[in-house]
């Protein structure tokens, strides 16, 4: 089975720039989640759905950030417009009820460049 | 409202034991651990749900005191590919909604030399 796939896995963009990063989750997973890594402030929870319903978006820094989940199998974080200090590692994450319990499976992320 | 974990940073030689700390200060439901290597994405290693739960994973396990609100994270025999940065990943007790919330630690570096 294919794991969780990000697009683009490195972007560059130039400040005030719209971004938009793609995730497909895993087939059969019910949770989807977004996180951003920095080193400064390291892995935190942006938002996070379930069923394609966002369930928890208060990590989301502010209203140039959004979200959206249009069906069970893609989902997609924009940021507009984008600034210098949103440049970091965005990863989507994807869980479902399992003998593990909820463990979360993390896609390659995308490297995001804001100069 | 971050777990700490400790140490920060833990240098082993192959074949060395080591212990990492994952402290929370608010009850907890669920821990779990992850382990990342440079450059790429967290790798999913266990989750211990119940309170005094022990796990294991190869040579590597994992213990949750709920009362205390600690997990530790146990890797004997330490072998180069268990090099990486290891997070533990808390799910707090209390709301439905955020029953699958995680909150992940400081990240503790693990390097493993010959």
């Amino acid at each position: 089975d294919a794991g969780v796939i990000q697009s683009p896995r490195h972007e560059v963009t130039e400040m005030g720039q719209e971004v938009t990063l793609r995730c497909k989750p895993i087939s059969g997973h019910d949770y989807l989640f977004w996180y951003r890594q920095t080193m400064m402030r390291g892995l935190e929870l942006l938002i996070y759905f379930n069923n394609n319903v966002p369930i928890d978006d208060s990590g989301m820094p502010e209203d140039r950030f959004s979200a959206k989940m249009p069906n069970a199998s893609f989902s997609t974080l924009k940021i507009q417009p984008s600034e210098p200090r949103d440049s970091a590692v965005y990863f989507c994450a994807s869980s479902a009820r399992g003998r593990e319990g909820m463990a979360q499976y993390f896609g390659p992320g995308t490297r995001l460049t804001v100069l | 409202q971050q777990p700490v974990q400790s140490p920060q940073a833990v240098i082993l030689r192959e074949g060395e034991d080591a212990v990492i700390n994952c402290s929370s200060s608010k009850a907890l439901y669920s821990v779990h651990w992850y382990r990342q290597k440079h450059g790429e994405a967290p790798v999913f290693l266990m989750i211990l749900l119940k309170g005094g739960e022990q796990k294991g994973h190869e040579k590597i396990s994992a213990s949750f005191n709920e009362k205390k609100q600690q997990s530790s994270l146990y890797l004997t025999a330490s072998q180069l590919s268990y090099s990486g940065t290891y997070f533990c990943g808390t799910v707090y007790t209390g709301g439905d909604m955020g029953f699958q919330k995680l909150v992940f630690g400081t990240g503790t570096r693990l390097l493993v030399s010959p």
